[in-house]
C-alpha cells in the first residue's frame, strides 16, 4: 500500500520560508519510473501544480513559481523537501504531495496517491 | 485564472450522462496525450480518475471515461449516482514540461 503524509508549519509569516516534508512508504524514488509532486490549493479554489521531483534526480517547477521553489529527496528515508521562499498571503493554501509514475521523468504529469494535505496560512 | 478551461458546474440526474469539456491550446491538451481527471470531494485529497487521456486507474469505475479531440479533452461519467457529486479537475502536460490544471467543475447529482 503507498501511502503519503505531509507535514509542516501551518502558520508562517509574510516574507518567511515555508518548508514542507512529505513522508510517503510503499515505494522507492530510487525506483526507475518514480516521482513525487507538489500541488497545492487555496481555500474554495482550483488545484496548482507546484513542482516535481522523479527518480534519477529530473526536477521540474512551475513557471510562475520557479525562482521561490526548491524541491529535494532523500531516498533513504523516503522523503521529498519543499522549500517556497517569500511566502505571502496569497500562498495560503492546502498542500499536496502526490506519487508519479511514468516511463520519462521528463513526461511524468499525473498524481495517485494523493497525501491528506497540510494547510498552511500565511499571515503576520 | 487557470490555465485549463472548465464549466464551473454541470449537473446531470441519477441514471443519465454528463460530459464535463476541459479547453486547452496547442501547447498542452492538443499537444500530447497526457490529460488526467481528479475527483474531490469536500474535505479530501483528489483521486485520479483517468490518465493519458482515456486510462482507468485499477478500482475507478468504468462509468468514467475520458477521450479528446483536438485541444479539448472531455470526461464523461455515466449511469450517474449521488457519490458521483464532487469537483472534478483536469490536467494536462505541457510543451515546458510544466503541469497545468483546469479551473474546476462543480458536478451535481439532482
Amino acid at each position: 500500500q503507498i501511502t503519503l503524509k505531509e507535514s509542516g508549519p501551518t502558520l508562517v509569516k509574510p516574507t518567511q520560508t515555508l518548508t514542507l516534508t512529505c513522508t510517503f512508504s510503499g515505494f522507492s524514488l530510487s525506483t526507475s519510473g518514480m516521482g513525487v509532486g507538489w500541488i497545492r490549493q487555496p481555500p474554495g479554489k482550483a488545484l496548482e501544480w507546484l513542482a516535481l521531483i522523479c527518480w534519477d534526480d529530473n526536477k521540474r517547477y512551475s513557471p510562475s513559481l520557479k525562482s521561490r521553489l526548491t524541491i529535494t529527496k532523500d531516498t533513504s528515508k523516503n522523503q521529498v523537501v519543499l522549500t517556497m521562499t517569500n511566502m505571502d498571503p496569497v500562498d495560503t493554501a492546502t498542500y499536496y504531495c502526490a506519487q508519479s509514475r511514468g516511463v520519462y521523468s521528463q513526461s511524468l504529469n499525473w498524481f495517485d496517491p494523493w497525501g491528506q494535505g497540510t494547510l498552511v496560512t500565511v499571515s503576520s | 485564472q487557470s490555465v485549463l478551461t472548465q464549466p464551473a458546474s454541470v449537473s446531470g440526474s441519477p441514471g443519465q450522462s454528463i460530459t464535463i469539456p476541459c479547453t486547452g491550446t496547442s501547447s498542452d491538451v492538443g499537444a500530447y496525450d497526457f490529460v488526467s481527471w481528479y475527483q474531490q470531494h469536500p474535505g479530501k485529497a483528489p483521486k485520479l480518475m483517468i490518465y493519458d487521456v482515456r486510462h482507468r486507474p485499477s478500482g475507478v469505475s468504468d462509468r468514467f471515461s475520458g477521450s479528446k479531440s483536438g485541444n479539448t479533452a472531455s470526461l464523461t461519467i455515466s449511469g450517474l449516482r449521488a457519490e458521483d457529486e464532487a469537483d472534478y479537475y483536469c490536467s494536462s502536460y505541457t510543451s515546458s514540461t510544466s503541469v497545468v490544471f483546469g479551473g474546476g467543475t462543480k458536478l451535481t447529482v439532482l
